[in-house]
């Protein structure tokens, strides 16, 4: 069974601009979250969505937003980047519905430089 | 509020000696607890979870986790380092009934010494 695919692994962009992050979860499961890694803050949490609703949201200005397609796939958009944007951004899939037992399994992630 | 604090930012074994990466968690009901892995460039594979089936936990790669509810504790352990398992752990949490979210530690870096 394939992983949790994301895409770019890598972007470089300016100050100002816009961005949108692909993942792909495993086949089957119905459930994405997305993190943001940085060395300062560690492991945070964006947002997660279930079958295409945002279930729960992190504390993260409104410039971070998501959405979930009808197959699972899961795009998130930041926009108007900013300096401090620069971070490594993981997505991760899981069931959704096995409650607090849940395994998530999380992609290689996509290194997002703001320049 | 249910959080997990790591002691210790970095920690350094030989090859061959006793791998232990300390996770505190705070709550007031049993949690769900996890833990996790990044090596360079990649994202985080899971290593373990506990969900009150059994107090010791038995992982990946030879690692293993023992739930201490008295000392509200679920530390990381290996007996035998191997050159491998230098990588970032972190000890995770599933916060009350929030489902999809979890709460990370701020990270172990395991470095291994020949």
């Amino acid at each position: 069974k394939a992983g949790v695919t994301q895409t770019p692994r890598y972007l470089i962009k300016t100050r100002g601009q816009q961005v949108t992050l692909s993942c792909s979860p495993i086949s089957g499961h119905r459930s994405v979250s997305w993190y943001q890694q940085t060395p300062g803050q560690g492991l945070q949490f964006l947002f997660e969505y279930f079958s295409e609703t945002q279930r729960n949201k992190g504390n993260f200005p409104g410039r971070f937003s998501g959405r979930q397609f009808s197959n699972s796939r899961s795009e998130m958009n930041v926009s108007t980047l900013e300096l401090g944007d620069s971070a490594l951004y993981l997505c991760a899939s899981s069931l959704g519905t096995s409650g607090r037992g849940d395994i998530q399994y999380f992609g290689a992630g996509t290194r997002l430089s703001v320049l | 509020a249910q959080s997990v604090t790591q002691l210790g930012s970095h920690v350094s074994v030989s090859e061959g000696a006793l791998v232990l990466l300390r996770c505190n968690y705070s709550s007031s009901v049993p949690p769900y607890l996890f833990w996790y892995v990044q090596y360079p460039n990649q994202g985080l594979q899971l290593l373990l979870k506990y969900t009150s089936a059994a107090t010791l936990v038995k992982g990946i790669n030879g690692f293993e986790a023992e739930f201490k509810k008295s000392e509200t504790s679920f530390h990381l352990t290996k007996p035998s380092a191997h050159m491998s398992d230098a990588a970032e752990y972190f000890c995770a949490v599933i916060r009350g009934s929030t489902l999809g979210r979890l709460y990370f530690g701020r990270g172990t870096q395991l470095t291994v010494w020949p």
